[in-house]
């Protein structure tokens, strides 16, 4: 079965340094997602990527993060420099878009920042 | 300002026991969908309902999409200690956007 993959699953840094987030979608899905979600709550979108181009990155703390999917497929996103309110899980998910009514979005299993 | 609001936030009860879960909004969505999230990973989708009244069943779990197209509710029957896990619901805006509610924490005591 198909599956979202993220990388690393677990990270700590300490502040001020740069980390650095991998995801690779389910093959074929042209719409990916980064979300963060912060311990108790529901995840909230940071970027939404369709195939190369950004469709919406307006909660994307743009001063210190940044994300790309420069071939249309895998994606990164990086924090430069991390601040301790940045821990939290970094999830992404992929879903196609061809003009549906609806939107199903496929998880991966995230991965887990502490910044100490 | 959430957008839309799960209730409860936490719930725990004994295996057997029925149990309702309640996502509700003043916005009007095009789809729903439910998550269930054990700890540590990603959420996994459950269900996606489309039409206002729609009811979907999957094994001992029941959904439901208001007339309205606002709230949804998600029924489970005879509770397992399998079923505990953070249940999410997200409604879609547009056809691409989905927003999350903040979860109910369930946990099922054998």
């Amino acid at each position: 079965e198909a599956e979202v993959a993220q990388s690393p699953r677990y990270k700590i840094t300490e502040k001020s340094q740069a980390v650095a987030f991998w995801c690779d979608p389910i093959s074929g899905h042209a719409t990916l997602y980064w979300y963060r979600q912060i311990l108790g709550q529901g995840p909230e979108l940071l970027v939404q990527f369709q195939d190369e181009s950004v469709v919406d990155d307006s909660q994307l703390p743009k001063d210190r993060f940044s994300a790309e999917r420069l071939k249309g497929v895998d994606s990164t996103l990086k924090i430069q420099p991390a601040e301790l309110g940045d821990s939290a899980m970094y999830l992404c998910a992929s879903g196609v878009f061809a003009g549906a009514a609806y939107n199903e979005q496929f998880f991966g299993p995230g991965t887990r920042l502490t910044v100490l | 300002t959430q957008l839309l609001e799960q209730s409860p936030q936490f719930l725990s009860i004994q295996e057997g026991e029925n149990l309702t879960v309640y996502c509700n909004s003043s916005s009007v969505f095009s789809s729903l969908q439910w998550y269930r999230q054990e700890p540590g990973e990603g959420p996994v989708l459950l269900v996606t309902v489309v039409t206002g009244g729609e009811v979907k069943k999957l094994k001992r779990l029941t959904f439901q999409f208001g007339d309205a197209r606002k709230d949804s509710s998600l029924h489970i029957t005879a509770a397992q200690p399998g079923d505990t896990g953070l249940y999410l619901c997200a409604g879609a805006q547009g056809a691409q956007k989905l927003v999350f509610g903040q979860g109910t924490r369930l946990t099922i005591n054998p």
